[in-house]
């Protein structure tokens, strides 16, 4: 079973800046099956990356995903207001189980 | 516009069966190149999935180990939509319940979530 661990729990920052989110796979997993997902609060997550680092459908180009191995990182190069969100890693190259990360919480500073 | 619309009881009795529909609109649950599943988030457990069914010339199914004996996901292709039956529900069933689709990629559509409570 494949456990994903996302760090920081929380980030603060303010808008305009840059935000850099971990996940990191309990054991090495292929990048073609990691994804990243947005959830705001009483909506259900929008997907925002797949593959690692394509973006979805309609996704702003401000959001980016990179990584191999065991550490993927979604960065966010500058920050808008409603980009403060949870943020959630998956990894779902053992279909049909999903695995899903604990989720980091990017709050406004 | 393609969209998920759930619906179901918010309240369910312990020991009682759950049961939610997901209506598809702009897509079709019959699709070749689709699967649609239902997950469930809690506070306690975080996102959970619970099983899925596609069609490849014919239905597949795939559950939870963990909820394995007591889940039933059916196409409907009539009403194009699928449900969920989850039998002997417990508390710990408690949950927000999505329907979602993969497609181009992984859970790519959702639902807009049923909040679900076992309780008496």
């Amino acid at each position: 079973e494949i456990v994903l661990t996302q760090s920081p729990g929380t980030l603060s920052l303010s808008p305009g800046e840059r935000a850099t989110l971990s996940c990191r796979a309990s054991q090495s997993v292929s990048s073609n099956y990691f994804a990243w997902y947005q959830q705001k609060p009483g909506q259900a997550p929008r997907l925002l990356i797949y593959g690692a680092s394509v973006r979805a459908t309609g996704i702003p180009d401000r959001f980016s995903g990179s990584g191999s191995g065991t550490d993927f990182t979604l960065t966010i190069s500058r920050l808008e207001p409603e980009d403060f969100a949870v943020y959630y890693c998956q990894y779902y190259g053992n279909s049909p189980e999903y695995a899903f990360g604990q989720g980091t919480k990017l709050e406004i500073k | 516009q393609v969209q998920l619309q759930q619906s179901g009881p918010g309240l369910v009795k312990p020991s009682q069966t759950l049961s939610l529909t997901c209506a598809i609109s702009g897509d079709s649950v019959s699709s070749n190149s689709a699967a649609w599943h239902w997950i469930r988030q809690s506070p306690s457990r975080g996102f959970e999935w619970l099983g899925r069914t596609y069609y490849r010339s014919k239905w597949y199914y795939n559950y939870a180990g963990s909820v394995n004996i007591r889940i039933t996901i059916s196409p409907d292709t009539s009403k194009n939509q699928f449900s969920l039956q989850l039998n002997s529900v417990t508390p710990e069933d408690t949950a927000v319940y999505y329907c979602a689709r993969v497609g181009v990629g992984p859970f790519d559509l959702w639902g807009q979530g049923i909040v679900v409570t076992v309780s008496s």
